[in-house]
């Protein structure tokens, strides 16, 4: 099992909906969890990070954490075609290494 | 949010030599940076971790006499692809850990596109 699983997509949506992208880790006392968006060509620029279980705005943008299930979760809400991206999830594991997920690449359709 | 350049952002070069690539954090200390290597749609792969005042860590698969890190300064590190050739032609990006406290973060710098003729 890899340490940190994203479906590797695309997820389509259409511009206006609320995009959901989804994350799990496989290290069960990881501490930090941080969700980057890279854009083609471009390097990953963080979006948010999340410590606790519980749900974290920011703009559009909220992270889900769910400890219990190892979880984390993105949602966009009002997707742009400026969304468009590839979205890679990191991890902070108990070991202090930041490992990253594959990334989902997310299109917004206008 | 916390800023990390790359110098320089493109390079082409002959096959045989060596290029060095600078990634600095511009508004923090840095006592820990990553290099990363991305081949086209591919993802972030981890080449090593490097260390202010110590030898970097390599991944398993990175030779680490072809790809030689230095960090010299809290705020300074370089990768050096020493006789480079055109396999090693990639995307390398490296990025900052900023530990202040009850946060911790990696940011990235822009990334260096190389070409190796």
């Amino acid at each position: 099992q890899k340490e940190v699983e994203q479906n590797s997509g695309p997820l389509s949506v259409p511009e206006g909906a609320i995009a959901s992208l989804n994350c799990t880790y496989s290290d069960r006392v990881s501490q930090s969890f941080f969700w980057y968006r890279q854009y083609s060509g471009k390097s990953p620029e963080l979006i948010m990070s999340i410590y606790s279980n519980g749900d974290k705005e920011d703009g559009r943008f909220t992270a889900q954490l769910n400890k219990a299930s190892q979880y984390v979760s993105l949602l966009i809400r009002d997707s742009q075609p400026s969304d468009s991206a590839t979205y890679l999830c990191a991890v902070r594991n108990y070991g202090q290494n930041f490992v990253f997920g594959p990334g989902t690449r997310l299109s917004v359709l206008p | 949010g916390a800023v990390v350049s790359q110098h320089p952002s493109r390079v082409i070069c002959k096959s045989g030599t060596s290029v060095k690539i600078e990634c600095r954090s511009l508004d923090f200390q840095a006592t820990t940076m990553f290099w990363y290597r991305q081949f086209p749609k591919q993802s972030l792969m981890l080449m090593a971790t490097s260390n202010e005042g110590s030898k970097a860590t390599y991944e398993q698969g990175v030779e680490k006499d072809k790809f030689l890190i230095n960090h010299a300064s809290l705020t300074l590190s370089t990768l050096t692809v020493t006789s480079a050739h055109p396999e090693d032609s990639s995307f390398y990006i490296c990025s900052a850990r900023l530990n202040s406290g009850s946060a911790d973060t990696q940011y990235f710098g822009p990334g260096t596109r190389l070409t190796v003729l």
